[in-house]
């Protein structure tokens, strides 16, 4: 079966070191891997797109990287900030699938100063 | 400009009774989501609408489940005879799709249901 995993314990770092997060997929054939931050009680906000033939993007303190080989993305938050705490999602569309999203279940970030 | 905004944010209803959710997309945007999110999980797909096509329902979980969209505008998400497990946050996106390819969904706030 098709599955989205993300660690679902949250990860505790100190402020101002790097936060790494994990998304595995299997029996997907990913067009694309977006990944989204979400607050308590809002919905959540989209932060950076990789497309299946992109090895890395950036944007400001934010890395991504997609593996299709190992199946993985990881998203990186450089020089974490207490702001930063907040549930990562990472979410992906298949190549038969249209625009349809599937999200996996998140993992909570808390940064502490 | 204007996000996609949802209403009401709260409801409480007794199980057994009908609710309806309505979601405002941002003006422009083609696209329009609806996903259930219970308590600590993530974000369950139930029913996405483009342009004039007919809609993918593949993600509603029963047929107590509807949802409309009148042109690109306002949807309504109709739940029938309401269960306690039908209890969750239900978040409505859209997006814009040029050239083929899809970009970032934006969502709303979300509307807590409650079923007592």
């Amino acid at each position: 079966s098709q599955k989205i995993e993300q660690n679902s314990e949250a990860l505790n770092i100190q402020e101002g070191k790097t936060a790494t997060l994990t998304c595995n997929y299997t029996n997907y054939s990913p067009a694309y891997l977006q990944w989204y931050r979400q607050d308590p009680g809002r919905g959540p906000v989209f932060l950076l797109l990789i497309r299946e033939n992109e090895k890395e993007k950036r944007k400001e303190r934010l890395k991504v990287t997609f593996d299709t080989t190992l199946k993985q993305s990881l998203f990186h938050i450089t020089a974490s900030q207490p702001a930063d705490s907040a549930t990562y999602l990472c979410a992906l569309v298949a190549n038969n699938a249209g625009n349809m999203l599937t999200f996996g279940g998140g993992t909570r970030l808390m940064v502490k100063p | 400009g204007a996000g996609v905004s949802q209403s009401p944010s709260n409801k409480v209803t007794e199980k057994g009774k009908d609710v309806e959710l309505r979601c405002d997309p941002i003006s422009g945007h083609t696209a329009l989501y609806w996903y259930r999110q219970r308590l600590g999980q993530g974000l369950e797909f139930l029913i996405y609408f483009q342009g004039n096509s007919a809609p993918d329902k593949s993600g509603l979980p029963s047929d107590r489940f509807s949802a409309e969209r009148t042109g690109e505008s306002v949807s309504t998400l109709t739940i029938q005879r309401t269960q306690q497990e039908d209890s969750a946050v239900y978040l409505c996106a859209s997006s814009s799709r040029r050239g083929g390819s899809s970009y970032e969904q934006y969502f709303g706030p979300g509307t807590r249901l409650t079923v007592t």
